[in-house]
């Protein structure tokens, strides 16, 4: 069985501190993962994916993919009050687009 | 304007109504499934299709029904609902069907289904 596995939360920050989110998974095989944002009664939208082993930057928010170690993790930096939302973690096992999701991490960010 | 539509956005129905959430991407991508969200579970896949008249099984598929008569459109279909599939459904759809495609999904509004 293919699982993701993260951490419910909440995660409390205080706004301009990094927040960091992370996510392990069972399967050596998955090629790609995802970063989605989830506000409260909203759908998921996308925020990174990383496909290859190491770091990935997009302005505030760096991707960290270790496949030996089998975990993910999403860094936030200069976290704001408008971050607060669910943060699921998923990845492509079946290369084919088949994600498997996190439960999610829930985020807060206080002023 | 890109986006994935469903409807309706909210419904309540009674057990064994069949019913059918209507989801429609104007994205011309190849790859649409759907999903259910539950408190503590997270997403679950019901059902994908990588491209028309193509249909599988995910994870959770046992008392829904889908359909891909074309790319646009891909219904899910509760032919007897049941109150455990009281939930929020999402459809999504992404461009690659392949590994390391761009394999970005794209989700719909989600559609808050409750089954009395």
């Amino acid at each position: 069985q293919k699982e993701v596995e993260q951490n419910s939360g909440p995660l409390s920050v205080p706004e301009g501190a990094i927040a960091s989110l992370n996510c392990t998974y069972s399967d050596r095989g998955s090629q790609s993962f995802f970063w989605y944002r989830q506000y409260s009664g909203k759908s998921p939208e996308l925020i990174m994916s990383i496909y290859s082993n190491g770091d990935k930057e997009d302005g505030r928010f760096t991707a960290q993919l270790n496949k030996a170690s089998q975990y993910v993790s999403l860094l936030i930096r200069d976290s704001q009050p408008s971050d607060s939302a669910t943060y699921l973690c998923a990845g492509d096992f079946g290369g084919y687009n088949k994600l498997i999701f996190g439960a999610g991490t829930r985020l807060a960010v206080h002023p | 304007e890109a986006q994935v539509t469903q409807n309706p956005r909210y419904l309540i129905t009674v057990t064994g109504k069949k019913l059918t959430v209507t989801c429609s991407q104007n994205m011309n991508h190849e790859y649409m499934s759907w999903y259910r969200q539950d408190p503590g579970l997270g997403l679950r896949q019901i059902y994908y299709s990588m491209n028309v008249e193509v249909t599988d099984k995910g994870d959770v598929p046992e008392g829904y029904k889908v359909s891909r008569k074309e790319k646009r459109n891909f219904p899910l279909i509760l032919e007897s609902p049941s109150p455990n599939q009281t939930s929020l459904y999402f459809c999504a759809s992404s461009f690659g069907t392949g590994p390391l495609m761009n394999t970005e999904a794209f989700f719909g509004q989600g559609t808050r289904l409750t089954v009395v």
